[in-house]
């Protein structure tokens, strides 16, 4: 079965410091990858997704992220954070043995020191 | 574009009692998703559409818990009883089809008291 993992629960950096959010997934083919946002109390917005060519995709916000298959990584980065940008981020993958749903990541709270 | 429309954004009702939650997904979007996100979790899929038919409810307790999109665009989500464990938020989702990006309403919160 598809699995996602976040390993880092909580990551704390500094307004204006680079930022990378890591996600591993478990899935024999080429994934869909998608990287979501939750800022408290808001429902979840797509930041970028990854269905196949260029490895490195960009996406909203100024966030970037990178497919690689040797590590089976879908890695956020982000060069230099926004006090803006504090919220919870979610790294969800298709699973076609599971009607296309998406399985998803537990999260990644990303908090901003001034 | 309209983005996905939830009602009521916010919910407080008593254990026992009954509740209902309202979506309407982007328009064209035919796989519509009803999640139930509890504080400091990520989202559990309860149903999923695909126009008026379900592709999957396997997490849905249905004891207690019934969703319908009828013509297959707007959705409804039901909790009759509700219990103090259905406190959470309820998102709903669309997409253009299976497989696709999914697009996420606000959420309702609902709490049970």
């Amino acid at each position: 079965a598809q699995s996602v993992t976040q390993p880092d629960i909580h990551i704390t950096v500094s307004e204006g410091a680079s930022l990378e959010l890591r996600c591993n997934y478990s899935y024999g083919a080429t994934p869909y990858l998608f990287w979501y946002v939750q800022s408290p109390g808001q429902g979840l917005q797509l930041l970028l997704k990854y269905f196949s060519g260029d490895t490195l995709v960009q996406g909203i916000k100024g966030f970037e992220a990178e497919f690689k298959r040797s590590q089976s990584s879908f890695n956020l980065r982000k060069p230099s954070v926004h006090w803006s940008d504090a919220a919870e981020y979610f790294c969800a993958v298709v699973s076609p043995t599971s009607n296309y749903q998406l399985i998803w990541g537990a999260g990644t709270k990303l908090i901003i020191k001034p | 574009e309209a983005g996905v429309a939830q009602s009521p954004r916010y919910k407080i009702i008593e254990k026992r009692q009954s509740v209902a939650f309202w979506c309407n997904p982007i328009s064209g979007h035919a796989t519509l998703y009803w999640y139930q996100q509890i504080l400091g979790q990520g989202p559990k899929l309860l149903i999923q559409f695909q126009n008026n038919g379900v592709v999957d409810d396997s997490q849905l307790p249905k004891d207690r818990f019934s969703a319908e999109r009828l013509k297959g665009v707007d959705s409804t989500l039901k909790i009759q009883p509700a219990k103090l464990e259905d406190s959470a938020v309820y998102l709903c989702a669309s997409s253009l089809a299976l497989g696709q990006e999914q697009y996420f309403g606000p959420g309702t919160r609902l709490t049970v008291t």
